[in-house]
């Protein structure tokens, strides 16, 4: 149990589907991430929430678009995807985003297949 | 710009020996640096960091890591392996007000 929550964990959708994925964290913090694995690469930041406002985009496509309501949950919408999309995608909170020594903590990752 | 390099794609030790996963980094200010361990199917779970203080950080499932400036490295060592350890391995780097970067990771397989 890390203390942060991800579902589902293992999505398959079309590439003309709408689809989300979900976070929460029971950890108190105020900065939520989205990151993306895929094989053979770094991991990759998409987007950083703090205090529900987003702060970074890493020029990521618009086919996704992340949403956070509040300070324990966080979205990420999934449309037309290609299958090159295909990844582990990993939800990610700390207490605050700027400061140096604060532990990222992580949740079990979605596993995403486009077809 | 901060970075984090990770040398090795994949280590290899036999259970009960000493283990070593290597990291260097490349920061402009004080480096904070931090470890993490994924298994099959799982997050990042997180193992260790260095904030400042004593070089030498002990952490999570009898893992410590090293902190050496003047070889800006970030070693993760083990005394003893287990064939439980086998997981990946990545190495992360945050330099003042930026996000966390990641090594690409580093493969351990412990074979009994």
């Amino acid at each position: 149990e890390t203390g942060v929550t991800q579902t589902p964990r293992h999505l398959v959708m079309g590439m003309t589907n709408k689809k989300s994925l979900k976070c929460e964290q029971h950890l108190g913090h105020n900065a939520m991430y989205w990151y993306k694995q895929s094989a053979k690469k770094p991991l990759e930041l998409m987007f950083v929430y703090s205090l529900e406002e987003r702060v970074e985009n890493n020029s990521v496509p618009s086919r996704f678009s992340p949403e956070c309501p509040n300070s324990s949950h966080l979205f990420l919408h999934l449309h037309t995807l290609q299958p090159e999309d295909s990844a582990l995608y990993l939800c990610a909170s700390s207490s605050r985003q700027y400061s140096s020594g604060n532990t990222i903590y992580f949740g079990e990752g979605s596993w995403l297949t486009v077809v | 710009a901060q970075s984090v390099a990770q040398p090795e794609d994949q280590v290899n030790v036999a259970e009960g020996n000493p283990l070593t996963v290597k990291c260097t980094y490349s920061v402009s200010g004080n480096p904070y640096l931090f470890w993490y361990v994924q298994y099959p199917n799982r997050g990042l779970q997180f193992l260790l960091k260095y904030i400042t203080g004593d070089n030498l950080v002990k952490g999570s499932y009898g893992f410590e890591a090293e902190f050496n400036k003047s070889q800006t490295s970030f070693h993760l060592k083990k005394p003893s392996a287990l064939v439980s350890d086998s997981a990946l391995y990545f190495c992360a780097v945050r330099d003042g007000d930026n996000d966390m970067r990641f090594g690409a990771g580093t493969r351990l397989t412990v074979k009994p």
